[in-house]
């Protein structure tokens, strides 16, 4: 499985745009690209899932340069409800794979 | 998006007793199950994959005799804490993968178990 770094914390204000990164230096061609929303004592919601360019759907963009080593979550405009931890997986959705979740990223954002 | 839903939503039990725990996918028929565990401040930590019709499989350290997984049916499956002690207080979260869910993989989770054992 793919081990993914990511920071531990953001600190952000409202309105302003987050972006996220996360290094995944030895993701293999099958791997897809999965990003997680978790809020204190509630399971993990998803919030993007990519294999290559950018994704984009309602909430935020997924973007991922050509080598696929690393992987940038942007969010819009954050709000005081973003505040939540960020989570990125990688791994290959059609093998049926682990989801091991690494530390994510503590993201607090300020009025 | 697809719904898995736990219960009970928060337990407390005393030490020495055996808790079970349910995760069911509403919506779709869950090939897979996986159970996590997480204490406050750190992340998720998988215990058990779990498919349906078979046993599950156990991570690294996680005791199959004291975390006892069942996968009878193809939307539901249940963790039984079996003699608790109060170090097995934590965040339990099931989490589901569906047989018709397309070649995205969306792994659903259910909204998890607060266990305290005292």
């Amino acid at each position: 499985l793919a081990k993914t770094t990511q920071p531990i914390s953001m600190d952000s204000y409202e309105g302003q745009e987050v972006n996220i990164t996360c290094s995944h230096n030895n993701i293999a061609t099958n791997d897809y690209i999965t990003w997680y929303q978790q809020f204190p004592s509630q399971g993990p919601r998803f919030i993007i899932q990519g294999y290559k360019t950018k994704v984009t759907n309602e909430v935020a963009s997924l973007f991922i340069p050509a080598d696929r080593k690393s992987s940038t979550l942007s969010l819009p405009r954050v709000s005081l409800s973003d505040t939540a931890v960020y989570y990125c997986l990688v791994g290959d959705p059609t093998g049926g794979f682990k989801t091991i979740f690494g530390a994510g990223t503590r993201l607090f954002v300020k009025a | 998006g697809a719904v898995v839903s736990q219960h009970p939503s928060r337990v407390i039990c005393k030490s020495g007793t055996s808790v079970k725990i349910e995760c069911r996918s509403l919506d779709f028929q869950a090939t897979t199950m996986f159970w996590y565990r997480q204490f406050p401040k750190q992340s998720l930590m998988l215990m058990a994959t779990s498919n349906e019709g078979s046993k599950a499989t156990y991570e690294q350290g996680v005791e199959k005799d004291k975390f006892l997984i069942n996968h009878a049916s193809l939307t539901l499956s249940t963790l039984t804490v079996t003699s608790a002690h109060p170090e097995d207080s934590s965040f339990y979260i099931c989490s589901a993968r569906g047989r018709q869910l397309n070649m995205v993989d969306e792994q659903y989770f259910g909204p998890g178990t607060r266990l305290t054992v005292t």
